[in-house]
């Protein structure tokens, strides 16, 4: 069973305007959650981290939400631009219950149309 | 240069046959780890390594071996190649747990 789950498997929008992915993860050990993003025929590169003692954590473009409660984050983009076309991966850990190793979502493919 | 290195990049081999995938890092990560990368399933661990011998599996070992000698390497063996370990690989390396991972660029694996 899948324990971090990218519910949208694609998602488009228009130069300039926010990009949102979505993450959604089932254990509740997990404190330590992760963006990548991949261009084809590389492999993923880091984007933006949270521990879940922070809500929001931001870096440029780039903004990342917690909500604990719900056990959802989301990656916010803004303002979205053609180069940010690329498969987006969520990944979560935790120290605790042995999920020290990070798990990965089925990812997102964002296309920025111009 | 500082980094993580695949080799091959790309791969063709027919089934029964071993093939052994290579993964070599620069900056004595303790952390290693092997992803296969599949339509509809994302990024699957294969095995990881906390450090030199030692490892451990992951999601999806069934027909992977793999060995860590030297911090800096993680070979990945298919030890009798299987047309459904078409796939592509990456190797990843953290320096520690709640770490980021820097990934390689993949080794696309074909197994005719």
């Amino acid at each position: 069973d899948q324990q971090v789950k990218q519910n949208s498997p694609s998602l488009s929008v228009q130069e300039g305007r926010i990009s949102i992915l979505n993450c959604d993860y089932t254990n509740s050990m997990f404190d330590y959650f992760l963006w990548y993003k991949k261009y084809p025929a590389e492999g993923p590169t880091f984007l933006i981290s949270i521990s879940s003692i922070k809500d929001k954590n931001e870096d440029g473009r780039f903004t990342v939400f917690l909500n604990k409660s719900a056990k959802h984050l989301s990656l916010h983009i803004v303002p979205s631009q053609p180069g940010d076309s690329a498969v987006y991966f969520c990944a979560a850990s935790g120290l605790g219950g042995g999920s020290y190793i990070p798990t990965f979502g089925r990812g997102t493919s964002l296309i920025v149309h111009p | 240069d500082a980094g993580i290195t695949q080799s091959p990049r790309y791969k063709i081999t027919e089934t029964g046959r071993q093939v052994t995938l290579m993964c070599h890092q620069t900056w004595s990560h303790s952390y290693m780890f092997w992803y296969r990368q599949d339509l509809g399933h994302g990024l699957r661990l294969i095995y990881y390594s906390a450090a030199a011998d030692i490892t451990d599996k992951g999601e999806v070992p069934d027909g992977y071996v793999v060995s860590r000698s030297k911090t800096e390497n993680f070979p990945l063996t298919l030890e009798s190649a299987t047309r459904s370990q078409t796939s592509v690989y990456f190797c990843a390396s953290s320096a520690g747990v709640n770490q980021p991972q820097h990934f390689g660029d993949g080794t696309r694996l074909s197994i005719l």
